[in-house]
């Protein structure tokens, strides 16, 4: 099984809303990613697991709430959202190594967020 | 910041045309990789090159890296409809201990039939 799953596939929510996005994969990777990607930029970075322990965190605001509860599961809480951050959030998964940053990445189909 | 510059930012050929997108980048790097992606979808892994390589191939994709330039170029041969989509070239920065990867801006293909 080569495959990263997202879950929901579109969220539409308010501001004052709490949800939850979903990612897992059964591939054995022991990295996992949380990236933002706004329409016709690249992804960035939001937050990396690395054998379940947040490894980096790219300054991403507190309504932003990641969690890895195993190795195959990769959570992302979201809560009091603003309207700037629509945007598709895409989850992936790699190898694990000494330097992450050398792995080929499996991402996800993406969760397509719209915030009222 | 250690984000690839890509271009051109967008292009459209015919198919049976080749499709050649360059990046370039900042830092000293141990691999430089290249992504596709279909419109509002995920990213698809395309090939890895080493900074000790030079050129690599994989089907009708050729990628070159000169690492003097801090440049990469992809080339797609014989274009078909379906390779419509956005590539990105990735880069795994000296500047951040090699801990992450940092997509470049993007090149947009359109392949017309």
């Amino acid at each position: 099984d080569t495959e990263v799953t997202q879950t929901p596939k579109h969220l539409v929510m308010g501001m004052t809303n709490k949800k939850s996005l979903k990612c897992e994969q059964h591939m054995g990777h022991r990295a996992m990613y949380w990236y933002k990607q706004k329409a016709k930029k690249p992804p960035e970075l939001m937050f990396v697991y690395s054998y379940e322990k947040l490894s980096i965190n790219e300054s991403v605001p507190s309504r932003f709430s990641p969690e890895c509860p195993n190795s195959s599961l990769l959570n992302l809480h979201l809560h009091a959202l603003q309207p700037e951050d629509s945007a598709l959030y895409l989850c992936a998964s790699s190898r694990g190594t000494t330097n992450p940053g050398t792995d080929t990445q499996y991402f996800g189909p993406g969760t397509r967020l719209t915030v009222l | 910041s250690q984000q690839g510059e890509e271009d051109p930012q967008a292009l459209s050929i015919q198919e049976g045309e080749n499709a050649t997108m360059n990046c370039s980048y900042k830092t000293s790097i141990n691999n430089l990789q290249w992504y596709r992606q279909n419109s509002g979808r995920g990213l698809v892994h395309l090939i890895l090159i080493r900074s000790n390589e030079r050129e690599k191939h994989s089907g009708r994709l050729r990628v070159t890296l000169d690492t003097s330039k801090k440049s990469s170029s992809l080339l797609i041969t014989a274009s078909r409809a379906a390779d419509t989509a956005s590539y990105f070239c990735a880069t795994d920065g000296m500047d951040t201990g090699f801990q992450k990867l940092v997509f470049g801006t993007g090149t947009r293909l359109l392949v017309s039939p």
